[in-house]
């Protein structure tokens, strides 16, 4: 089984609606991050959380929200998505032998019409 | 300050070649600078990673040079092969603060 886990892994939504993109863990890491990936600008951190009560705004945090619910969940939502938000979205946890590697997973590629 | 810029955007080269992706940062506080490679489908993977004590780290074929005073950093993957073929992206964190910030990333094609 994956270690990190996202769902949906695809979304076709509408301008307006509110959706949310779920991560699961099991690597038993405190640090979870969510990222944006558009075509040429990389990867963009919205939001990380160091544990369940400490959640934090990264670089792009307008437009969403992030719900800690567990060590091992962590919610991006999309309060009323617009077609800007159209991106892949990615959830990682942070952690390993180093304690600096980030682990992703398999990513949730929305579309906002 | 807190950009990271990454180069090529694209690269292609022939199987047995060298492949080399560059990057270069401002903010003098980054002391972790990891390279992550991912595929089609998938998520970033964490690949090799380097600190400033060192000016060079080398994995099987791939190796990271630091130049610290030029504030540059870049991967060579040796005897690139096809299945070398990925995004791969430079970041840049410093410790303690546990955030990165990411390169644009380079999409290397190897041929046959």
């Amino acid at each position: 089984d994956a270690d990190v886990t996202q769902t949906p892994r695809n979304r076709i939504t509408k301008t307006g609606k509110r959706i949310m993109l779920e991560c699961s863990q099991t690597k038993g890491h405190d640090r979870m991050y969510w990222y944006r990936q558009d075509p040429g600008l990389g990867l963009q951190l919205i939001y990380y959380s160091f544990d369940v009560k400490d959640i934090n705004k990264g670089e792009i945090s307008d437009g969403y929200s992030v719900s800690r619910q567990a060590q091992a969940k962590f919610s991006l939502s999309l309060e009323s998505a617009i077609p800007n938000q159209t991106a892949l979205y990615f959830c990682a946890t942070e952690g390993g032998a180093s304690g600096n590697e980030q682990f992703f997973g398999p990513g949730t590629r929305l579309t906002v019409l | 300050q807190q950009q990271v810029k990454q180069s090529p955007q694209s690269l292609i080269v022939q199987k047995g070649g060298i492949s080399i992706i560059n990057c270069a940062y401002e903010n003098t506080a980054f002391d972790y600078f990891p390279w992550y490679q991912q595929f089609p489908g998938k998520g970033p993977a964490l690949l090799i990673a380097i600190r400033p004590d060192v000016s060079e780290k080398k994995e099987g074929r791939f190796t990271i040079s630091f130049n610290k005073s030029a504030k540059q950093f870049s991967l060579h993957i040796m005897d690139s092969q096809p299945g070398d073929s990925a995004t791969y992206f430079c970041a840049a964190g410093t410790s303690g603060t546990y955030k990165y910030i990411f390169g644009t990333g380079t999409r290397l094609k190897v041929l046959a």
